[in-house]
């Protein structure tokens, strides 16, 4: 069974600051990790993904994560946060082989302030 | 490339009530899933179609059932709606099981509201 657990419900941070949204996961199999961001009364779009070589995944707008195996961790980070960052996150986890389906964690609300 | 589109984009049913919900695959994807969001959670799966048959069902119960039609597009169906079915329904398609890497492309959603 694999299953996502995401640290903090909501996290705030000020523009220009760091972005740090963690993700731990637990697998029997190596997984493939995902962070999908959510606005506001839309559907999931996928920010990056990490199946296999380098551990360190870049994404779109800035954002990249790194999986570390011991650390059974996928934390999101960006630099910089900007006031069109502001969303819902997700993290999710699947298997590398045979049915595969999304197991997502509960999320984590970004908030920038001014 | 045309992305997953859904229909309806909001509804509103009474309890015991049917509904249908309908999506439409990203060009050149042949395997849709089905994804129920309650409100301040995160998405959990109900099932996936390929090749026109159910490929995988999450833990719902009998009667979310769907169909996948010849041109990949497909539909959940609830019957006896119940209030807790309120939801941000999301349909996502991808390529077929084996020749991807997980990665879905999700519709903006189907909102339910059961009064």
């Amino acid at each position: 069974a694999q299953s996502v657990t995401q640290l903090g419900s909501h996290v705030s941070v000020s523009e220009g600051a760091l972005v740090l949204l963690r993700c731990n996961y637990s697998s029997s199999v190596p997984p493939y990790l995902f962070w999908y961001v959510q606005y506001p009364n839309q559907g999931l779009q996928l920010l990056l993904k990490y199946t296999t070589g380098a551990t360190l995944v870049k994404g779109i707008n800035g954002f990249e994560a790194e999986f570390k195996k011991s650390e059974t961790s996928f934390h999101l980070t960006k630099p910089s946060a900007h006031m069109s960052d502001a969303a819902e996150y997700f993290c999710a986890v699947t298997k590398n082989t045979g049915f595969q389906k999304l197991v997502f964690g509960t999320g984590t609300r970004l908030l920038v302030s001014p | 490339e045309t992305g997953v589109t859904q229909s309806p984009t909001h509804l509103i049913k009474t309890r015991g009530q049917q509904v249908t919900l309908r999506c439409s695959s990203q060009s050149g994807h042949n395997t849709v899933s089905w994804y129920q969001q309650a409100l301040g959670q995160g998405p959990q799966f109900i099932f996936q179609y390929y090749r026109e048959e159910e490929n995988g069902r999450g833990n719902f119960p009998p009667r979310f059932s769907g169909l996948q039609f010849p041109n990949y597009s497909s539909e959940l169906n609830v019957n006896a709606l119940e209030l807790d079915d309120s939801a941000l329904y999301l349909c996502a398609s991808s390529f077929p099981p084996g020749q991807n890497t997980g990665e879905l492309f999700f519709g903006e959603g189907s909102r339910l509201t059961v009064l």
